[in-house]
């Protein structure tokens, strides 16, 4: 089955820029979602198909997917950014249709 | 706005059965799918599988086939998730969310936004 890889932890200081990667067979050619989760909160979408923003999630956010990575950018990083970022991905030649990455803890030091 | 609530906290024992609810609201209710996802106590996100919400169709995680059943009941805009056979492992948050289909250009589906979650603890 289809396997996503992600860093378990990134750590990054206040107003720099964060990015969680998120590595698979020919991802490139898969559409990519990224959910935020902050702890004891459902997921939240924050990027979809690979780089759309939905409505309320702010521009620091963007996304891009390319070959075997896809990446989640956070720029100008806040406190509040602090949470756990999921990849996601449909797979039909899977059994598992939907696949998540492992997850990353984002630390904002 | 798009809304989905969650029926509340279920503590059960090894082999009961845990039917968990999905109350839609905001959107036509059959216009889209309802996924489920499992979050165990410290651990990432597990799909579990998806119903139409149009015409009943289901598609369930290889793992869970013959132990979990979903269904939905339109005239309430409600979605359930029933797991028979529980065992310790199955100890977990469950969530349902509503998919998203972009079948133009690259396939793509995704979830927004989801429920507030229901634990389900499973414990003798």
């Amino acid at each position: 089955s289809y396997v996503l890889t992600q860093p378990p932890s990134v750590s990054v200081a206040p107003g720099k820029t964060a990015r969680i990667t998120c590595g698979g067979n020919n991802i490139g050619s898969k559409s990519v979602h990224w959910y935020q989760q902050k702890p004891g909160q459902a997921p939240v979408l924050v990027i979809y198909y690979d780089s759309d923003r939905p409505s309320g999630i702010p521009e620091r956010f963007s996304g891009s997917n390319s070959g075997n990575t896809a990446t989640l950018t956070i720029s100008r990083v806040e406190a509040g950014d602090e949470a756990d970022y999921y990849c996601q991905v449909w797979d039909s030649s899977s059994d598992h249709l939907v696949v998540f990455g492992g997850g990353t803890k984002l630390t904002v030091l | 706005q798009v809304q989905l609530v969650q029926s509340g906290a279920e503590v059960k024992k090894p082999g009961a059965s845990v039917k968990v609810s999905c109350k839609a609201s905001g959107y036509t209710f059959t216009s889209y799918g309802i996924s489920w996802v499992r979050q165990a106590p410290g651990q990432g996100l597990e799909w579990m599988g998806w119903i139409s919400a149009y015409n009943g169709n289901t598609n369930y995680a290889q793992k869970l086939q013959g132990r979990v059943t979903m269904t939905t009941d339109t005239s309430t805009s409600t979605a359930y998730m029933e797991l028979r056979s529980l065992r310790s492992d199955d100890t977990a948050v469950y969530y349902c969310a509503r998919m998203v289909v972009n079948s133009s250009g690259r396939y793509g589906v995704w979830f927004d936004p989801w429920g507030q979650g229901t634990l389900v603890t499973v414990s003798s």
